[in-house]
């Protein structure tokens, strides 16, 4: 079993619609969890970040957190055609001062006007 | 924000030939930055975590010799691959890590280099 597992997609939603991407993980000890928008050819940007259980809110996303069943979650309402990018959900233990993050497969989100 | 800047954007080489990558965080010092690779349609795959000051940590199955890192100032951090091939063709990616922005998020992206390789 994979540490993260996200399903690729593609995911292709009429814009206004309200997009549901998901995570799941194994390794416990997790607790930094981040969402990143990379767009083609492009790094990842951060996106949103939870620090353990809980729900975070910025504007149209919208992101929740569930440890006890090592999921997570990035909503996204009133979904614009730029919102068409590639996914990755990543997460991290963080010990100290160093750590890398763990990520998922990415979903590709293609909103469509 | 912290901004990491990574140069090349993209590059072309022949087969044999080395490339150098860099990786630079612009606005705030990073003792750690970490190198990723990425295929079409996969994640980004750690390969190595470089430390200023000293010898970058491999992460299994990437060959050292082959991947040469060095990260010899707090805000600089190159990635050289030698005698490349066609299979080194992939997206490379560096990420560097803001102890300033604290916790666990701190993670900037460089904006990738596209290798190819002929």
């Amino acid at each position: 079993q994979k540490e993260v597992e996200q399903d690729p997609g593609p995911l292709s939603v009429p814009e206004g619609a309200i997009v549901s991407l998901n995570c799941t993980y194994s390794n416990s000890a997790f607790q930094y969890f981040m969402w990143y928008r990379q767009y083609s050819r492009k790094g990842p940007e951060l996106l949103m970040y939870t620090y353990s259980s809980g729900n975070k809110e910025d504007g149209r996303f919208t992101a929740q957190v569930d440890k006890s069943s090592k999921y997570i979650s990035l909503f996204i309402r009133d979904s614009q055609p730029s919102d068409s990018a590639t996914y990755l959900c990543a997460m991290s233990n963080y010990g100290g001062s160093q750590g890398n993050l763990i990520f998922g497969k990415g979903t590709k989100l293609s909103v469509k006007p | 924000g912290a901004v990491v800047s990574q140069h090349p954007s993209w590059v072309i080489c022949k087969s044999g030939t080395s490339v150098k990558i860099e990786c630079r965080s612009l606005d705030f010092q990073a003792t750690t930055m970490f190198w990723y690779r990425q295929f079409p349609k996969q994640s980004l795959m750690l390969m190595a975590t470089s430390n200023e000051g000293s010898k970058a940590t491999y992460e299994q199955g990437v060959e050292k010799d082959k991947f040469l890192i060095n990260h010899a100032s707090l805000t600089l951090s190159t990635l050289t691959v030698t005698s490349a091939h066609p299979e080194d063709s992939s997206f490379y990616i560096c990420s560097a890590r803001d102890v300033g922005m604290g916790g666990g998020y701190g993670y900037t992206f460089g904006s990738g280099t596209r290798l190819t390789v002929v």
